[in-house]
């Protein structure tokens, strides 16, 4: 299987700021890496995905940088809004059988203040 | 996101009680996942199906019976549910070919309390 580790648990920012996510994950031969963003109450939703042949990409304020080489991902937002407030979940991919399965980070409370 | 649903949204149950968890998709995506969410704990899978009659064990299978005789249902049930399974359940399905075979989509979630 697949373990991911995620930091930090929580993080407040002030508007306007940047907020920065880490990821580790042990198993090489992972090769996707979604980032999930969970407000209160909802379903998790795709906010941005790498794939092992990239090294970053970007959408508009967000932005997923990976090192394969040290097995880490990173999400950062720039710009922070009070509606960037909720729970982060990183995850990495791993294969057995027939399926690509998924295992989570156990998620950053992201707190934008005014 | 209309595209999976899950019934009920909230279950209050008793220790002992069977008690089953519906997912449906509508997308005719060939994988679906059973997922519970726990404080602390992040999205933890539980069972996985890559195709009708084809199921597999998750992370934390113990306790909980799946089956998929249709692609566009995966029920998830708790045979003998326990205080433990109380939580937050959430069904994810996923295309399995093409460029985002990977993404998973997730249903609403079902708030299940075992008292």
């Amino acid at each position: 299987g697949e373990n991911v580790e995620q930091h930090p648990s929580t993080l407040s920012v002030q508007e306007g700021d940047s907020a920065v996510i880490k990821c580790t994950y042990s198993d090489s031969a992972s090769n996707y890496f979604p980032w999930y963003k969970q407000e209160l109450g909802k379903r998790p939703q795709l906010i941005i995905d790498i794939r092992s042949n990239v090294g970053e990409k970007k959408d508009q304020r967000i932005a997923v940088t990976l090192n394969k080489t040290a097995k880490h991902f990173s999400l950062h937002i720039t710009e922070t809004q009070p509606e960037d407030s909720a729970v982060y979940f990183c995850a990495a991919s791993w294969a057995a059988g027939t399926a690509s399965k998924l295992t989570f980070g156990t998620g950053t409370r992201l707190q934008v203040t005014l | 996101d209309a595209g999976i649903t899950q019934s009920p949204r909230y279950k209050i149950t008793e220790t002992g009680r069977q008690v089953t968890l519906m997912c449906h998709q509508t997308w005719s995506h060939s994988y679906m996942f059973w997922y519970r969410q726990d404080l602390g704990h992040g999205l933890r899978l539980i069972y996985y199906s890559a195709a009708a009659d084809i199921t597999d064990k998750g992370e934390v299978p113990d306790g909980y019976v799946v089956s998929r005789s249709k692609t566009e249902n995966f029920p998830l049930t708790l045979e003998s549910a326990t205080r433990s399974q109380t939580s937050v359940y959430f069904c994810a399905s996923t295309e399995g070919s093409g460029a985002k075979w990977d993404t998973q989509y997730f249903g609403p979630g079902t708030r299940l309390t075992v008292l």
